[in-house]
């Protein structure tokens, strides 16, 4: 059975101050992997979509990296304005559908 | 471009009582799906459809019915509401391509069962 498991639940970091997330995951035929960004009250947005060991995607501030078992989300310098949960999402070779980790609530104080 | 609409996105309702959830895409997306999001569970499949036509239970279908008459759209019913089905719901559209293709989601639905 496809998982995935994030973490940590929960980030407060001070603007400037770079980190990490982590999602550490088990497929059988990985086909994606996939990072998302939700704010509160909205669906989930896509970011980055992620498809063998050693890829690296970049947005802006945001970094994601990929390996065998793992991948990161990096924050290089956050602002306030890259508060949100992060989602990171697998999809295995049975079919289209996703399997969703619970997420890294963010926050990225002033 | 719309994209994924969901409607409504707020509802409360009684116990035993049915309703549906509407979903539409304008992308000619051949995939869509619906979830639902609870805290500390993340988001669950509950039914898909890879076509017009075409549809098949997810993770957690139990309550729930689905069809698909048309490429836009995608409603999710559920027949006898239960407190357990208060929730987030959100659809999802996505190509349905041989390479892991991202999805594109609605703004969800929150619904409230008492």
């Amino acid at each position: 059975e496809d998982q995935v498991t994030q973490s940590p639940e929960a980030l407060r970091l001070q603007e400037g101050e770079s980190s990490s997330l982590n999602c550490s995951y088990t497929v059988s035929g990985l086909r994606g992997l996939f990072w998302y960004r939700q704010d509160p009250g909205k669906g989930p947005e896509f970011l980055f979509t992620l498809y063998s060991a050693g890829e690296e995607k970049e947005k802006e501030r945001l970094k994601a990296t990929l390996t065998k078992k793992e991948s990161f989300l990096h924050i290089t310098a956050p602002k306030p304005e890259d508060s949100a949960t992060y989602l990171c999402a697998v999809q295995g070779a049975g079919f289209q559908k996703l399997v969703f980790g619970t997420g890294t609530r963010l926050l990225v104080s002033p | 471009n719309a994209g994924v609409t969901q409607t409504p996105k707020f509802q409360v309702l009684k116990t035993g009582q049915s309703m549906t959830l509407q979903c539409a895409q304008d992308m000619n997306h051949e995939y869509m799906s619906w979830y639902r999001q609870d805290p500390g569970m993340g988001l669950r499949l509950i039914h898909y459809s890879v076509g017009a036509g075409i549809t098949d239970q997810g993770e957690v279908p139990n309550g729930y019915n689905v069809s698909r008459s048309t490429t836009e759209d995608f409603p999710l019913r559920l027949l006898s509401a239960a407190p357990s089905q208060t929730s987030v719901y959100f659809c999802a559209s996505s190509t349905n391509s041989g390479k892991g293709t991202e999805a594109f989601f609605g703004q969800g639905t929150r619904l409230t069962v008492v």
